[in-house]
């Protein structure tokens, strides 16, 4: 398994600000992805960080948007960007073992106002 | 594009009574299939996988799930429930077909767990 830790855990900032999340894991794993959580509902993908690359973000997010950087095995940030209230949201680090099983930080709690 | 669905989103039930959770899938030929467990403002913890080999796969906490690749379900089952239960579960698909081994989540059930 992996544990993995994320910094903050939570943050309320001002719309037009930005925010940069940081994901750590304790183990290099193979990939790393990013995953948001609105209010009641279930887990959006983002975007998948790749190690040494640009990631390859789903459709509906932009690069623009949701910067995201993966120096290492080890260590991800996603920023967002330009903020708005509709970015209210968890945000999720997960990463994958080579056992082809995703494990998932405890999240990032953002409050835009 | 794979899609996962979770016909309950409430299961109210007493403490000690049996439960299942039921998630389905749109069809595919090869998929690894994972429930998890998040409990209130906390991180996703995985209960149970099944990636091959025997349908029935058991998990952490009593859960146990079984892969049925003719009605394409995964539903989760256990015998016993207890208050600590209590949480939201989400099952999710991940479709080899693509390659990408991001996860699709189905919309998630919230177990009750009542006294």
């Amino acid at each position: 398994s992996a544990v993995i830790s994320q910094k903050p855990s939570r943050d309320i900032c001002q719309r037009g600000t930005s925010l940069t999340i940081q994901c750590q894991v304790d183990s290099q794993v193979t990939m790393m992805f990013w995953y948001r959580q609105q209010p009641g509902q279930s887990l959006t993908l983002i975007a998948t960080a790749n190690q040494g690359s640009e990631a390859t973000y789903e459709s509906g997010f932009v690069i623009d948007k949701f910067p995201i950087s993966r120096p290492n095995l080890t260590f991800s940030t996603l920023t967002v960007s330009n903020m708005s209230p509709e970015d209210s949201s968890i945000y999720l680090c997960s990463a994958m073992t080579g056992q082809e099983t995703q494990y998932f930080g405890p999240g990032t709690r953002l409050l835009v106002l | 594009a794979q899609s996962v669905t979770q016909l309950d989103s409430q299961v109210p039930v007493f403490e000690e009574a049996p439960v299942e959770l039921r998630c389905n899938y749109s069809s595919s030929v090869s998929v690894y299939l994972f429930w998890y467990v998040q409990y209130p403002n906390q991180g996703l913890q995985l209960l149970l996988k099944y990636l091959s080999g025997s349908t029935l796969v058991k998990g952490i906490n009593g859960f146990e799930a079984e892969f049925n690749k003719s009605q394409t379900s995964f539903h989760l089952r256990k015998p016993s429930v207890h208050i600590s239960d209590t949480a939201e579960y989400f099952c999710a698909v991940s479709d080899l077909r693509t390659g990408r081994r991001a996860l699709t989540f189905g919309s998630g059930t919230r177990l009750q767990v009542q006294p």
